[in-house]
């Protein structure tokens, strides 16, 4: 199938580190990636991570990826009251033909940061 | 800003109406895609063109269609509309086929549409 699952919630304090983590399906993705959505607002790219690769980092963000168990997990250090938001993640899916991808998304995980 | 516009930014209409939605990509992206995010459903993949074709279908129902004009705007148009069709509708935009390399995908605002 085409389930790619998140859990729904994560509540931490502001200074810990959060760990999100995805389990998604299709072993063939090229790219998997992080979305972040706040309260009315659109998806913001976080960060995406290669299918060659275990392990990426861009400032707070972590990501690791296990291409055995099909998990891809996102370390935020430092958590602050505005990571408060939705985290997607995503896998590539190839359509077939060239130039054709879609994106399969998670359910996503609310982030609560508490003071 | 993720360089991808989507307009109007709010609908609120009736049943058994249409609309249509308006997406224009970055600069340069040549691939367009639409999605819909609903408190059911999720985020889910509708419809993606490149440079004006057609290249990719989701779950859009047969109610709905879009299409990408020569200057790579696009329009999603919906029609006999129904409660159920009420949700968020993102468009994103990327620079695969484009030789700039990368398929990610950048996301617009999003449209809010509400049908009463």
């Amino acid at each position: 199938g085409e389930d790619v699952e998140q859990s729904l919630f994560l509540s931490v304090r502001e200074g810990d580190s959060s760990v999100i983590n995805c389990t998604y399906t299709d072993s063939s993705s090229t790219y998997l990636y992080w979305y972040k959505q706040e309260p009315g607002a659109g998806l913001q790219l976080l960060t995406y991570i290669f299918s060659n690769m275990d392990m990426k980092q861009d400032q707070r963000l972590t990501v690791l990826l296990n291409k055995k168990d099909k998990h891809l997990s996102l370390r935020i250090a430092d958590t602050q009251t505005g990571d408060s938001a939705i985290y997607f993640c995503a896998e590539s899916k190839g359509t077939g033909g060239g130039a054709t991808n879609k994106l399969i998304f998670g359910t996503g995980t609310l982030l609560a940061v508490q003071p | 800003d993720s360089g991808v516009t989507q307009t109007p930014k709010h609908l609120i209409t009736a049943t058994g109406q249409r609309v249509t939605l308006r997406c224009s990509p970055r600069s340069g992206d040549l691939s367009v895609y639409w999605y819909q995010q609903s408190l059911d459903q999720g985020l889910q993949f509708l419809i993606q063109y490149y440079n004006g074709e057609e290249r990719a279908k989701g779950n859009i129902l047969e109610r709905f269609s879009a299409q990408q004009f020569p200057d790579l705007h696009s329009e999603l148009n919906l029609s006999s509309l129904e409660l159920g069709d009420s949700a968020l509708y993102f468009c994103a935009s990327s620079a695969v086929g484009s030789g700039r390399g990368s398929d990610t995908q950048y996301f617009g605002p999003g449209t809010r549409l509400t049908v009463l």
